[in-house]
């Protein structure tokens, strides 16, 4: 079974500051999906890495794919109140297995 | 964009009835959908995963005769939940792989999700 521990679990941060959410695992994924989930409804694609050592840009949002391709992280930069929401990693297995294993998900307060 | 549509929103039932919870893939072809079911403020439980035309494949732990799955087209899975009882009381979402007829992946492929269902039984 593959395991993605995401972390930190919550966070509450003033408006302005920065932060970074980790997600890291023992497994090899083909690729890592990140995704943004407002209470009451589904979660949204942020961000799909599928390189080793890859890094994309969403605005403020950076994410990297780690090099083993096992873990990523998300960095988000002078945080805004609507950057508020459940923050989730998932990682999708390989071939046949290509359903998504999710991180616990980083719960996300940014405070005026 | 690739749309998954997910209804009832919400649903209220008596212990001991079934709900039926449907998923459309709108605008492209689904041949497999993913079935989760998440607790407040926390991640997403993967239930089963489903496929057109054959029978769906159960996590462990998860009651194949309880949760029932039907994939009968390629834009349409349906999750039943039988004789629904107070802990089965949830948010359930669908999701579909978001690549085209064709197999070619979108510049930024990844899991479209339904808006999911919050079902409470009574």
């Amino acid at each position: 079974t593959q395991l993605l521990e995401q972390s930190p679990q919550f966070l509450s941060i003033q408006e302005g500051e920065n932060l970074t959410v980790y997600c890291n695992s023992s497994s090899v994924f083909s690729s890592l999906q990140w995704y943004r989930q407002e209470p009451g409804e589904g979660p949204v694609l942020l961000v799909t890495v599928v390189t080793g050592g890859e890094v994309k840009k969403l605005k403020r949002l950076t994410f990297q794919f780690g090099d083993a391709r096992k873990d990523s992280s998300l960095h988000i930069t002078a945080a805004q109140p609507g950057d508020t929401g459940l923050y989730l990693c998932a990682g999708e297995g390989w071939g046949s297995n290509y359903k998504l294993t999710f991180g616990k998900g980083t719960l996300l307060t940014v405070n005026p | 964009g690739a749309v998954v549509s997910q209804h009832p929103s919400w649903v209220i039932c008596k212990s001991g009835t079934s709900v039926k919870i449907e998923c459309r893939s709108l605008d492209f072809q689904a041949t497999t959908m993913f079935w989760y079911r998440q607790f407040p403020k926390q991640s997403l439980m993967l239930m089963a995963t489903s496929n057109e035309g054959s029978k769906a494949t159960y996590e462990q732990g998860v009651e194949k005769d309880k949760f029932l799955i039907n994939h009968a087209s390629l834009t349409l899975s349906t999750l039943t939940v039988t004789s629904a009882h107070p802990e089965d009381s949830s948010f359930y979402i669908c999701s579909a792989r978001s690549f085209p007829v064709g197999g070619q992946r979108m510049s930024n492929y990844g899991y479209t999700f339904g808006s999911g269902t919050r079902l409470t039984v009574v």
